[in-house]
């Protein structure tokens, strides 16, 4: 049974710093990892999402990469902004097509 | 474009009722999700469709809950004989295949509350 965990629970920075958000599964059988940010009663915006066959991910100052055989996955965020301050999900799609969710990354950037 | 929508974007209802939720996918995309997040908890899946037929309904949390897709487009999450513990945010996705390379787009959910 495919679990995801995402570790910091909640993460707070100043403007300006890089910072790298984890996710680790279990099974390494997966078919893509998709990471969302989610707004406080909003749904979810796809950030990025890496396919099996691939090791990274790049869009703008956000950039995502995958190691498959220990079942990891980060994203980098460069030069945080307050307007970045949101909860970050993980998602990895396995066998049968189930998307596993892990429990978020709430991030805090302090102007 | 239009993106995915939902309706209603929020629901009392008394425990007992049924309720009905409805979801439009984006044109065009054959995979359809649903999934429950209770407040302060992440995601659950429910329950995805590939075109009309959901091939997987294992993630449905009991038998008060079905769920149907009609014409590869509108689906609706039904839950019967409501209780507390269905009060959640119950949000739809769709993709245009299934395939590894094909990213979910969500829709702003239902907020449902059961009294």
């Amino acid at each position: 049974k495919q679990e995801v965990t995402q570790i910091p629970a909640a993460l707070s920075v100043p403007e300006g710093e890089n910072l790298v958000l984890n996710c680790s599964f279990t099974d390494s059988a997966i078919y893509n990892l998709q990471w969302f940010r989610q707004d406080p009663g909003k749904g979810l915006t796809s950030l990025l999402l890496i396919q099996s066959s691939q090791r990274e991910q790049t869009s703008g100052r956000l950039n995502a990469s995958l190691d498959k055989s220990s079942g990891r996955s980060t994203l980098y965020i460069a030069a945080s902004q307050p307007g970045d301050s949101a909860t970050y999900l993980c998602a990895v799609k396995s066998g049968g097509f189930k998307t596993i969710f892990g429990a978020g990354t709430r991030l805090f950037v302090k102007a | 474009g239009a993106g995915v929508s939902q309706s209603p974007s929020n629901k009392v209802t008394e425990k007992g009722k049924d309720v009905e939720l409805r979801c439009d996918p984006i044109s065009g995309h054959t995979a359809l999700y649903w999934y429950r997040q209770r407040l302060g908890q992440g995601l659950e899946f429910l329950i995805y469709f590939q075109g009309n037929s959901a091939p997987d309904k294992s993630g449905l949390p009991s038998d008060r809950f079905s769920a149907e897709r009609t014409g590869e487009s509108v689906s609706t999450l039904t839950i019967q004989r409501t209780q507390q513990e269905d009060s959640a945010v119950y949000l739809c996705a769709s993709s245009f295949g299934q395939g590894q390379g094909y990213e979910q787009y969500f829709g702003p959910g239902t907020r449902l509350t059961v009294t």
